[in-house]
């Protein structure tokens, strides 16, 4: 059982161009979240989706966007890139119904530079 | 506003005990995260408190104070691979999950 799978593990990418960063998890678990993790600051949430078919905004949602077809999949699409979203990002689920009190378990992380 | 505040940096050796402090001012409260995070690696969950008190789990013990708005993670026999971040977590009212910059722990021989 792989859990979290995060692709790529890093990428350096040209301001203005499109991205999208991939999330897969394995657990069957009903909510997934995106964050972003800056040095000197805690985790910010960026979108959420606490089951197939819904999404909800995040702390720092601009210039960002999901979507969530299935269970296990939940991608997440920087339109145009720019330099204040490099950052290292993570996906995380949790089972049930995507309660704040669930335990979150997380994926190995996108290390993303935007020159 | 809301806030969650731990100390940058620690240092310990190993095989002493070290205390992570929390502190956190958030609009209501519906329980505490403690998470561990190796450098380059992912959060990984170490414990959740709601109620007051001390809640143990092997060599690591997580402590609650609703009323002070303080908590707690208790390392014993502190060993070189205990050396990562240590990130706490707040539910608030809303249920929304407000995290603390983390506390980075160092641990020498």
């Amino acid at each position: 059982i792989a859990g979290i799978t995060q692709a790529p593990t890093s990428q350096i990418l040209a301001a203005g161009r499109r991205m999208t960063l991939r999330c897969t998890q394995d657990m069957r678990h009903n909510a997934m979240y995106w964050y972003r993790q800056d040095l000197g600051l805690g985790l910010r949430l960026i979108h959420y989706s606490n089951t197939a078919g819904t999404t909800g905004k995040g702390e720092v949602p601009d210039g960002y966007s999901v979507s969530r077809a299935n269970t296990d999949d939940f991608p997440l699409t920087l339109a145009s890139a720019v330099p204040s979203q490099t950052s290292v990002y993570f996906c995380a689920s949790s089972d049930g119904g995507g309660q704040s009190t669930d335990t979150q378990y997380f994926g190995p992380g996108t290390r993303l530079t935007v020159l | 506003g809301q806030n969650i505040d731990q100390p940058t940096e620690m240092t310990a050796t190993e095989g002493a005990i070290v205390q992570i402090n929390c502190t956190y001012q958030t609009s209501g409260f519906n329980g505490l995260f403690w998470y561990q995070q190796h450098a380059g690696e992912a959060p990984t969950f170490l414990s959740y408190n709601v109620l007051d008190g001390l809640e143990e789990k092997g060599r690591f013990s997580s402590f609650l104070s609703r009323s002070k708005g303080y908590s707690y993670l208790l390392l014993k026999e502190l060993q070189m691979k205990d050396s990562a971040s240590y990130l706490c977590a707040v539910v608030d009212s809303n249920y929304q999950l407000i995290w603390g910059a983390g506390t980075k722990l160092i641990i020498k021989p």
